[in-house]
Formats: C-alpha cells, sequence, structure tokens
C-alpha cells in the first residue's frame, strides 16, 4: 500500500459545482496533513493545512479523519480558476523527524 | 519578499555530464528539502536537511548528492545524469521537520532535460 494514495482523476465538473477529493494514509503515527495545489509545470503551492477539527478558508474546507486514515477536501461554487491538480500531503515519522510525503495528485477540471 | 529560489529555471545537460542545481532561500527555514517531479506523478523526496544535518532517502541513487555550505543555500549534483533522471526538481523549505507550523515552501523548480 501507498504511504499516501489519491484518485487521479480527472474530476470534469461545471463552473459552480461541489467537487470533493479524499487522500489516504498508512502511516497511523502522521501528525500534519496539507493539502497543495500545482498548477500544470509550476511548483506546489500551500492550499490549507488540515486540522483534526476540520477547517474552511472561503469555499474550501478541509477535513481530517484519523480514526479512518484519510483527508478531504471539498471545492464548493468551483470556478475556472480552481482547474489545477490538487495533492495531497501527509508527514510521515522517520528518525524523530517528520518528513513530507506527497500523494500523485488529483487532477480537477473545471468547465464553462 | 522571503522567497525560495531556484537556478536555473531550465537546465539542459548531456547523459552522463554532471550538473549542479541550486536553491536558495531568504526565509531563515532550518530545514530544506529536494525533490524529483515525474510528468503526472508525485513529487518524490530525494533527501533533506536539518541545519546541518543531512537526511538521505534510502531509495535515492548514490548518483544524486547534495551540499548546504549555509542556511541559505542548498545543491543538488547529478553525477551522470542518465535519460531516468529528466524530471522536475523542487527544492522545498520549513522552518522544522513536520511542517505543522507553516507547511512547506517551494521553489519554482528546475526543469532537467538529459539529452
Amino acid at each position: 500500500r501507498k504511504e499516501v494514495e489519491q484518485d487521479p482523476g480527472p474530476f470534469n465538473v461545471p463552473e459552480g459545482a461541489t467537487v470533493a477529493f479524499n487522500c489516504t494514509y498508512s502511516n497511523s503515527a502522521s501528525q500534519s496533513f496539507f493539502w497543495y495545489r500545482q498548477d500544470c509545470r509550476k511548483e506546489p503551492k500551500l492550499l490549507m493545512s488540515v486540522y483534526s477539527s476540520g477547517n474552511e478558508d472561503g469555499r474550501f474546507t478541509a477535513q481530517l479523519n484519523r480514526a479512518s486514515q484519510y483527508i478531504s477536501l471539498l471545492i464548493r461554487d468551483s470556478k475556472l480558476s480552481d482547474s489545477a491538480t490538487y495533492l495531497c500531503v501527509v508527514n510521515r515519522a522517520s528518525g524523530g523527524s517528520y518528513i513530507p510525503t506527497f500523494g500523485r495528485g488529483t487532477s480537477l477540471i473545471v468547465h464553462p | 519578499d522571503a522567497m525560495v529560489i531556484q537556478n536555473p529555471r531550465y537546465q539542459v545537460t548531456q547523459f552522463g555530464k554532471p550538473v549542479t542545481l541550486s536553491c536558495s532561500q531568504t526565509l531563515n527555514h532550518n530545514v530544506m528539502y529536494w525533490y524529483q517531479q515525474k510528468s503526472s506523478q508525485a513529487p518524490k523526496l530525494l533527501f533533506h536537511y536539518y541545519d546541518k544535518d543531512f537526511n538521505n532517502e534510502a531509495d535515492t541513487p548514490d548518483n544524486f548528492q547534495s551540499r548546504r555550505p549555509n542556511t541559505s543555500f542548498c545543491f543538488l549534483d547529478i553525477r551522470s545524469p542518465g535519460l531516468g533522471d529528466a524530471a522536475m526538481y523542487l527544492c522545498a523549505t520549513s522552518l522544522s521537520t513536520g511542517g505543522a507550523d507553516y507547511g512547506y515552501t517551494f521553489g519554482s523548480g528546475t526543469r532537467l532535460t538529459v539529452v
């Protein structure tokens, strides 16, 4: 089982749609969780951290389920500019440190 | 603005010819990471430094080496690039390991082509 797994998609949705991505992780000792956005041929950029209580930033909502070892990202009222790849990042314990491990990303295409 | 800068943005090298990629940061972060990302794949961690403490991933080929002469700079050396090493190389920083504070900040990457 991969350390961090994501459905690669693509998710093809119309503007205004609500779309949700899930990410599962294998290391139960993981401490920190993030969603990053990566545009084509660009570097990943932090979208939001994921907190145990769940958190919201505008149209974006992130949830963490430690028992089931998954995190989710919900995007409401999708915009054309939301088209990108969304990378799940989970820290794994490694020799006293926590190392970021990426999923392969979920591709989102928002069309008019 | 504080940032992570990678040079060059695009690098073309010959098969087997050593190449060095550079990364600098003005964030004064303790940790610097090097990732390799191939098309449609997850960024793969090659190694990271916590200050001067070097940590190599177990599956990173010996062909890849790194240097961190000071807090601000970190280099990725590929001793004998093969065609399979063509990829985007991403440098990232964090204040501490775990990124629990502010996550990870990435440079814009260096796209390496091997001919």
